[in-house]
Formats: structure tokens, sequence, C-alpha cells
């Protein structure tokens, strides 16, 4: 099994909601990671968790805010988005940082 | 810093038809590489992938790749593709010192029956 689930399937908010996008895995990967993609574009990392810490952060605005509770969880904080933080936010994890990553489906979100 | 390119960004074939699609990286380090497609309204899926021995590997649904490591390229190629092989493929390069995987631009394939 190398599923990865996401939560909520799509997500509109206003810019001065406050929501969270939530992530799980149950195949006892140690890495989890957030990226977000623009349509048409690729996915772009954005942060990296290796067990339970967080050990890559690429410059992404603290409105993002993620966080690690266990070693199957994943959730991302979102406050005072903008709306070009419109995108597809996808989570993955892979058994150790340098192995193969397996993508949930992605939470669509649109802030208005 | 890394990058990966993909040269054909749109791409259409018909049924039957040999495809290979481009990808090259620029960094010179030790890197695993990754083919992944996302069929219409579908999640990303791994076709296949390269860590290290046989350069020529195989994946799913008939795709393989051969890496070239003088040539820093990963081409992606099927003898025969199918109307269901319709997707967005990307190329990821993995950067095993810095951990992070970057991936191509992506090539939208169209397969008209």
């Amino acid at each position: 099994d190398t599923e990865v689930t996401q939560t909520p399937k799509h997500l509109v908010m206003g810019m001065t909601n406050k929501k969270s996008l939530k992530c799980e895995q149950h195949m006892g990967h140690r890495a989890m990671y957030w990226y977000k993609q623009k349509a048409k574009k690729p996915p772009e990392l954005m942060f990296v968790y290796s067990y339970e810490k967080l050990s890559i952060n690429e410059s992404v605005p603290s409105r993002f805010s993620p966080e690690c509770p266990n070693s199957s969880l994943l959730n991302l904080h979102l406050h005072a988005l903008q709306p070009e933080d419109s995108a597809l936010y996808l989570c993955a994890s892979s058994p150790w940082t340098t192995d193969t990553q397996y993508f949930g489906p992605g939470t669509r979100l649109t802030v208005l | 810093a890394q990058s990966v390119s993909q040269h054909n960004h749109h791409v259409i074939l018909s049924e039957a038809a040999s495809l290979e699609l481009g990808c090259n990286y620029s960094y010179g380090g030790t890197v695993n590489l990754f083919w992944y497609v996302q069929y219409p309204g579908q999640h990303l899926q791994l076709l296949l992938k390269y860590f290290s021995g046989d350069p020529l590997v195989k994946g799913i649904k008939g795709f393989e790749a051969e890496f070239i490591k003088s040539k820093f390229s990963f081409n992606l190629r099927k003898p025969s593709v199918q109307w269901s092989d319709t997707a967005e493929y990307f190329c990821a390069v993995l950067n095993t010192g810095f951990q992070k995987l970057v991936f191509g631009t992506g090539t939208r394939l169209l397969v008209s029956p």
C-alpha cells in the first residue's frame, strides 16, 4: 500500500481566515513533504520533515506553518493567505529523504 | 542551483507511435532519478526510478528510461503509446546531498486514437 491521504479535497478561504490542511500516511515512512503546484506547472517543494523534525524550509512565507504531530501525520496551517496562494497543495512521503516519494491527491485551495 | 530540463512541452502522437521524452539535469553529484505521471484528474504516480546499477530501467505500463551519466540525461521511452497514456509527464531529480526533489517543467502528451 502506497497511499497518502489528504483532507480536505477542496478548500475555499478568505484572506483573514485560518485553516489547516491534513496529510496522513501509514506506510511507516519517516520523511514527509509539502509541495505547491500551480496550474500547468511542476510541483515546488515547500517543506521537508525528517523523523518528525523540520529539515528543509524553502523560504516559505510565515503565513504557511507546517506541523508534524507524529510520524504518520503532517499538517499545514494557513493564516492570512493571499489570492496568489491559490494552488494545489500536495503532500508526499518517503521511507527516508533520499528515497522514492509517494504523493497524495492534493488539496485544491482557493483564496478569495 | 540544480535544474531539470524537459525539452518537449507538448507532444501529440497517434496510437502505436513510439515515444521519447527528453530530460536533462544540471547537478554533477550523486542523483536519484524519477519519472512521474499525472493522468487527468489524478494524482502524481511513479512511473519508474533509477538509483544505481543497470542504466536502463523498466517501469510500469511498458515505459522504460535510460540514464546516460555523461550526458546528464534520463530520457523516457515507450515503443507503442496508447490513448490511455495521455497525461502530463514529469522528470524529477533528487540531489542526495541536498535531499531535495526538483521537477522538470513537464511534458503534456496527447495520444489520439
